[in-house]
């Protein structure tokens, strides 16, 4: 069964540092892996999707990058910003699951004036 | 811009009720899902369908019962409501088939409390 980590649960960094954060999964065998953005009390903000045949994906500040060989994606997001802070979830359409998507448990950031 | 849309924002039921939560999108998406987040134990996928009148149970499925008679709406259906399952609902759609650009759209959420 497919397993998504997101480590750290929480992290906090001053406004202008440029933000890391880490998805891991344990079956290579994806068909794609999805960024999103949530709100306290709000749906998931679908960020970028990373096809399983792409290395990354551009978005302005954002760029996701996919190694599916060591089972990891990285979001970056450049000169974070108040407005930035939110959670961040990764998730992964996995070729045994079908259509399913396997979330990680996201990482809550916050951006600090 | 694909949307989908919850009918409810919030709810407040009481315990034994029969609640129906609806959800529509309008990008023709052939697949559609129901999740529900709790603190501590992220998203569980409830039921999803992949197509009209089709459905799988996902990972959580007890006490809960799924419609899909049209393929823009996917309604989720709590058979009697229990405190336990007061919790934010989550709907989501996407491109069926076995394709690699199947992005997931989700809806505004639904906060349910169960009293």
């Amino acid at each position: 069964k497919q397993e998504v980590t997101q480590i750290p649960a929480a992290l906090s960094v001053p406004e202008g540092e440029n933000l890391v954060l880490n998805c891991s999964f344990t079956d290579s065998a994806i068909y794609n892996l999805q960024w999103f953005r949530q709100d306290p009390g709000k749906g998931l903000t679908s960020l970028l999707l990373i096809q399983s045949s792409q290395r990354e994906q551009t978005s302005g500040r954002l760029n996701a990058s996919l190694d599916k060989s060591s089972g990891r994606s990285t979001l970056y997001i450049a000169a974070s910003q108040p407005g930035d802070s939110a959670t961040y979830l990764c998730a992964s359409r996995y070729k045994a699951a079908g259509n399913k998507l396997t979330f990680g448990g996201g990482t809550r950031v916050l951006v600090k004036p | 811009d694909v949307k989908v849309t919850q009918s409810s924002r919030y709810l407040v039921k009481r315990t034994g009720e029969k609640v129906f939560l609806e959800c529509v999108q309008d990008m023709d998406h052939e697949n559609m899902f129901w999740y529900r987040q709790d603190p501590g134990l992220g998203l569980r996928l409830i039921y999803f369908s992949y197509d009209v009148k089709m459905k799988e149970k996902g990972d959580i499925p007890e006490g809960y019962s799924v419609s899909r008679e049209k393929k823009e709406r996917f309604s989720l259906i709590l058979e009697s409501a229990s405190t336990n399952q007061t919790s934010m609902y989550l709907c989501a759609s996407s491109l069926g088939g076995m394709r690699l650009n199947t992005e997931a759209f989700f809806g505004q959420g639904t906060r349910l409390t169960v009293v």
